[in-house]
């Protein structure tokens, strides 16, 4: 079984601060790992993925994120937070074996305050 | 939310009537998905479909049913039998080509009273 677990459900970083959200997994084979963010009332929209290569994937809107094999982390990184960033975010797993079911988090409340 | 259109954005209903939630997409994608979003649960997997006339359930598919008659239509009923329907409701599909990354449809939410 696979599964994703965002240790934090909210995080508090100053306008213009580095941001952090955390995301950790668990899968049989390899994976591939996805970050999305939800604005209030509406559908996810994809930020950024990992499938191989370089470890450092970069994305929409300034965001990146680090995946770490020997620690199962894939932490979505921002260098200056905008109040516009504010939002949910969601980090999914999936395993690259073919089976194309999706396993999501439960979610990280990011505020940024101005 | 480009791409997948769900309808309507609020539905309302009475307790024992079953309800259809729409889903439609333009992507050309062969495989879609329902989710039900929950506070501080996040994303659920309902039923998932990789090709027309297949579907599969997820891991809470109970009280619901699904069709996939055509490639661009994997519409939702929520039935009777499902015992706390109201939620946020969420479409989506992928493509193998994309790694099966999904895009979402803006969602509907469902309230039963």
């Amino acid at each position: 079984a696979q599964s994703v677990a965002q240790p934090e459900d909210q995080v508090n970083v100053a306008e213009g601060n580095p941001l952090t959200v955390k995301c950790t997994y668990s899968v049989s084979g390899n994976p591939y790992l996805f970050w999305y963010v939800q604005y209030p009332n509406r559908g996810l929209q994809f930020l950024l993925k990992y499938i191989t290569g370089d470890n450092l994937v970069k994305g929409s809107y300034g965001f990146e994120a680090e995946f770490n094999k020997s620690q199962t982390s894939f932490h979505l990184k921002k260098p200056s937070a905008l109040v516009s960033d504010s939002a949910l975010y969601f980090c999914a797993v999936r395993d690259v074996r073919g089976y194309q079911k999706v396993t999501f988090g439960t979610g990280t409340k990011l505020q940024v305050i101005p | 939310d480009g791409g997948i259109t769900q309808s309507p954005k609020y539905l309302f209903r009475k307790e024992g009537q079953n309800v259809t939630l729409s889903c439609e997409q333009n992507l050309n994608h062969d495989a879609m998905y329902w989710y039900r979003q929950d506070p501080g649960q996040g994303l659920r997997l309902i039923y998932y479909s990789q090709i027309v006339n297949d579907f599969q359930k997820g891991d809470i598919a109970e009280g619901y049913s699904v069709s996939r008659e055509k490639k661009e239509s994997f519409p939702l009923t929520v039935t009777s039998a499902q015992k706390n329907p109201t939620a946020f409701y969420l479409c989506a599909s992928s493509n193998r080509a994309t790694a099966h990354e999904q895009y979402f449809g803006p969602g509907t939410r469902l309230t039963v009273t």
